[in-house]
């Protein structure tokens, strides 16, 4: 079934370490998105990709990478993992970018110790 | 500042109950609106947009939401509940070019 593919599904990290969420999807949709999803805050933008090679910042980008090198695939990296990035981070794609409809992979599930 | 708020937290219903969760932002100009849900253990999907046109716009599994851009408001509505309706339902608001924000969400329980 075609969508979004994330990876790892769960993680528990020691704070300080580095870690990469990945995010892969065969719709061909120019636009990818990561987002945070914490209890009270609803989702958040971290930050986005209009199209392979670009990249813009979100609401929260702070402490976060990304890098759109080809169409498929926008991993997020946190350089250096701290206890307030424990969080649900939901990766999505959209074929009409911010107005258009948004699909979301299944979400990977980070606590930093 | 910009927002988009979703005032009811936690709505629990019985079965057959009609269902309205309401929705305001604070943006100006043209607007995206959108209602997403997310079923237990699932990942987020669309109920239903709005982009222009008739501001009663119907979506999956009988809900709709209406559009009154005098209140700034997009509320969802269902006139029966079913047990499977048990989400988190989350609007969103589409304001400019690079942004689309979400609402802090309601969970709805449905009782059977």
């Amino acid at each position: 079934i075609a969508g979004i593919t994330q990876a790892p599904t769960s993680q528990i990290l020691a704070a300080g370490r580095r870690m990469t969420l990945r995010c892969t999807q065969d719709m061909r949709h120019n636009a990818m998105y990561w987002y945070r999803q914490d209890l009270g805050l609803g989702l958040r933008l971290i930050h986005y990709s209009n199209t392979a090679g670009t990249t813009g910042k979100g609401e929260v980008p702070d402490g976060y990478s990304v890098s759109r090198a080809n169409t498929d695939d926008f991993p997020l990296t946190l350089a250096s993992a701290v206890p307030s990035q424990t969080s649900v981070y939901f990766c999505a794609s959209s074929e009409q970018g911010f107005g258009g409809e948004l699909f979301f992979g299944e979400g990977s599930r980070l606590t930093v110790l | 500042a910009q927002s988009v708020s979703q005032h009811n937290h936690h709505v629990i219903l019985s079965e057959a109950a009609s269902l309205e969760l309401g929705c305001n932002y604070s943006y100006g100009g043209t607007v995206n609106l959108f209602w997403y849900v997310q079923y237990p253990g699932q990942h987020l999907q669309l109920l239903l947009k709005y982009f222009s046109g008739d501001p009663l716009v119907k979506g999956i599994k009988g809900f709709e939401a209406e559009f009154i851009k005098s209140k700034f408001s997009f509320n969802l509505r269902k006139p029966s509940v079913q047990w499977s309706d048990t989400a988190e339902y989350f609007c969103a608001v589409n304001a400019g070019a690079n942004n689309l924000f979400f609402g802090t969400g309601t969970r709805l329980t449905v009782i059977p």
